[in-house]
């Protein structure tokens, strides 16, 4: 139990464009889901957390205009990388958090060209 | 911010021997997991602590939530080839809407 699907599990994009990365909770419904960043060799940072039918919220440093999220239903939360630069390209990983415990998804690697 | 302390950041064993990382923090935690993370993967929950003493087995590994509720110790015993990856420690601070607070990791290497 407690599986988290992210689509796509790479990508690449031109400087510029927006990309979309899906989180889904197969098994369970999630009311909050989480999103991170992770640069080669580091730990995972918080970027938002997302509530199902409310505004996410976002971390200090993160810009909630270039990341949108949207979390439309209990299985299913989504962040849009708008605009996106080079310095953008990274490792996204979602969570869904069932009774306090975060169970993460496989990641999507994103290169901006 | 909020910070943990993991230690050690890597370490390089010979399979069959034991392993031993821990995590510090000068906050109060209510939970502590401990993740493991292979490359171009997401991290995957081995053990689970909420209560402050509790001692948590999951096959070979074992978790310790502190007394003190500000550390965590992941122990693996007989280490096998495919417990190489990534472990971190995460925590969970009070009234946070279940954030986590991750370790800065732990790269564990094996030699068969």
């Amino acid at each position: 139990g407690a599986v988290v699907s992210q689509h796509p599990s790479r990508v690449i994009c031109k400087s510029g464009t927006s990309v979309k990365i899906e989180c889904r909770s197969l098994d369970f419904q999630a009311t909050t889901m989480f999103w991170y960043r992770q640069f080669p060799k580091q730990s995972l940072m918080l970027m938002a957390t997302s509530n199902e039918g409310s505004k996410a919220t976002y971390e200090q440093g993160v810009e909630k205009d270039k990341f949108l999220i949207n979390h439309a239903s209990l299985t299913l939360s989504t962040l849009t990388v708008t605009s996106a630069h080079p310095e953008d390209s990274s490792f996204y990983i979602c969570s869904a958090s069932v009774q306090d415990t975060q169970y993460f998804g496989p990641g999507t690697r994103l290169t901006v060209l | 911010g909020q910070q943990l302390n993991q230690s050690p950041q890597s370490m390089f064993i010979q399979e069959g021997e034991d392993v031993s990382m821990n995590c510090t923090s000068s906050s109060i935690f209510n939970t502590w997991l401990w993740y493991k993370q292979d490359p171009g993967e997401g991290p995957v929950l081995l053990i689970a602590l909420y209560k402050a003493g509790e001692l948590t087995s999951n096959g070979r590994l074992t978790a310790q939530f502190g007394i003190t509720r500000k550390d965590s110790f992941l122990n693996i015993s007989a280490s096998i080839p495919s417990d190489v990856g990534i472990y971190f420690c995460a925590g969970q601070l009070p009234n946070q809407g279940g954030k986590l607070i991750f370790g800065q990791g732990t790269e564990l290497s094996v030699k068969p």
